[in-house]
């Protein structure tokens, strides 16, 4: 099956600096690659996600960028700001699609320092 | 507002013990998911669902079941509780292939 490795398991960056998070993945047959945002006690939200024909995709501060032959994607976060503290998590699709559920990450506490 | 929602949001039960928790989602989906999520495995599938009947194991499914009797509903069940499933349980949903998928609350259960 599906197998994804992140990292750093923990980051932290002064406010106002950017943050990058890495993820591989083992299956090529997976296209489907979200990230979600998880703050402490609370559901994980989905905050980007990225498909296997586009290799970046830009919302504001946030970016992900897709590597389909390294089978490697990465968050960045720029501007950094103390509410992007969190867990943030990086997924794949087993089988190329949503059905099959995601493949997580085991996630990235990301503390912002004021 | 279309939503997906866990109860009971806590439970603690004694070792050996069925139980069951609960997902309801309004949105109407097709495709439900159950993961557990503890501290250094993040997020692992339990169980999903295509639609109703459909029922499928996941990564981590020994001594938990599902049933998908209608659209909305996808309850889980452990059918004799052990302390290795002491976790907290989320529910999530989505329309399909590729698609977001949405998390209910979650669960916190202690078996003890």
């Amino acid at each position: 099956g599906e197998n994804v490795e992140q990292h750093p398991s923990t980051l932290s960056v002064q406010e106002g600096d950017s943050a990058v998070i890495k993820c591989t993945y083992s299956d090529s047959a997976s296209n489907y690659f979200p990230w979600y945002k998880q703050e402490l006690g609370k559901r994980p939200q989905l905050i980007i996600d990225i498909r296997s024909n586009v290799g970046e995709k830009k919302d504001q501060r946030i970016a992900v960028t897709l590597n389909k032959t390294a089978k490697h994607f990465s968050l960045h976060i720029t501007e950094t700001q103390p509410e992007d503290s969190a867990v943030y998590f990086c997924a794949a699709s087993a089988s190329g699609g949503g059905a099959d559920g995601l493949t997580f990450g085991k996630g990235t506490h990301l503390i912002i320092q004021p | 507002d279309a939503e997906i929602t866990q109860s009971p949001r806590h439970k603690i039960t004694e070792t050996g013990r069925q139980v069951t928790l609960a997902c309801h989602q309004t949105w109407n989906h097709n495709n439900m998911f159950w993961y557990r999520q503890d501290l250094g495995h993040g997020l692992r599938l339990i169980h999903y669902s295509y639609g109703v009947q459909d029922t499928n194991k996941g990564e981590v499914s020994d001594g938990y079941s599902v049933s998908r009797s209608n659209t909305e509903d996808l309850p889980l069940t452990l059918e004799s509780a052990a302390s290795s499933q002491t976790s907290v349980y989320f529910c999530a949903s989505s329309a399909g292939q590729g698609l977001e998928a949405f998390f209910g609350q979650g669960t916190r259960l202690t078996v003890v």
